[in-house]
């Protein structure tokens, strides 16, 4: 299957700084990825939808100058947690679809956050 | 308002033994629905693909049912290993135009040697 890489896999920084977490289509083209947040033992929660070219959209309740997202290019979407604080601590996951080839959606291994 | 439901959040069973999960949905026409299994620190793996129009599903020693009526999907395991005990997750995409998956919270699955 298409492999969606997610970098880094873990995370720690200060209260207060920005932390940037990429998230590539290394075999096929995805004009379309989707970023989400998982609390421990419960669901994915779509944050927002990134869109190759244009501005991402957001899920309601989602602070869209808190959680910038730039998808400049059809492999690489990026997602950057502005001024974190400890109450952003959590697993990030990134996915894409190859809709040249399927309907399953493909996930990046996950970034854990936590800010300290 | 729309809901997935996956109602067990742990199942322990017996190596060997056949696993069924469930994941049962409120207010939503999905076009078709998926099983993903995740692991702990992991994004979720891709396993199964059922479609509005299709009864089960079959790949190896998972199967997936759908039944649109009682709005209601049932994964099972058969054969279970240790290997298997993982969360699995169900999703739905709904029919239209929209993109994204909605996921259920998981189910924990512990296969006891």
């Amino acid at each position: 299957g298409a492999v969606v890489s997610q970098h880094p896999s873990w995370v720690i920084c200060k209260s207060g700084t920005s932390v940037k977490i990429e998230c590539r289509s290394l075999d096929f083209q995805a004009t379309t990825m989707f970023w989400y947040r998982q609390f421990p033992k419960q669901s994915l929660m779509l944050m927002a939808t990134s869109n190759e070219g244009s501005k991402a959209t957001y899920e309601q309740g989602v602070e869209k100058d808190k959680f910038l997202i730039n998808h400049a290019s059809l492999t690489l979407s990026t997602l950057t947690v502005t001024s974190a604080h400890p109450e952003d601590s959590s697993f990030y996951i990134c996915s894409a679809r190859d809709w040249g080839a399927a309907t399953s959606a493909f996930f990046g291994q996950g970034t854990r956050l936590t800010v300290v | 308002s729309q809901k997935i439901e996956q109602n067990s959040e742990a199942l322990n069973i017996q190596e060997g033994k056949t696993a069924t999960l469930t994941c049962n949905y409120t207010n939503y026409s999905p076009a078709y629905l998926q099983w993903y299994r995740q692991d702990p620190g992991r994004g979720p793996v891709f396993l199964l693909l059922i479609r509005e129009n299709e009864k089960e599903k079959r790949k190896e020693r998972l199967k997936v049912t759908f039944d649109t009526t009682l709005k209601q999907s049932l994964f099972h395991i058969t054969a279970s290993q240790p290997a298997d005990s993982a969360t699995y997750l169900c999703a739905l995409h709904p029919s239209g135009s929209a993109r994204q998956l909605t996921f259920g919270s998981g189910t924990q699955l512990t296969v006891l040697p």
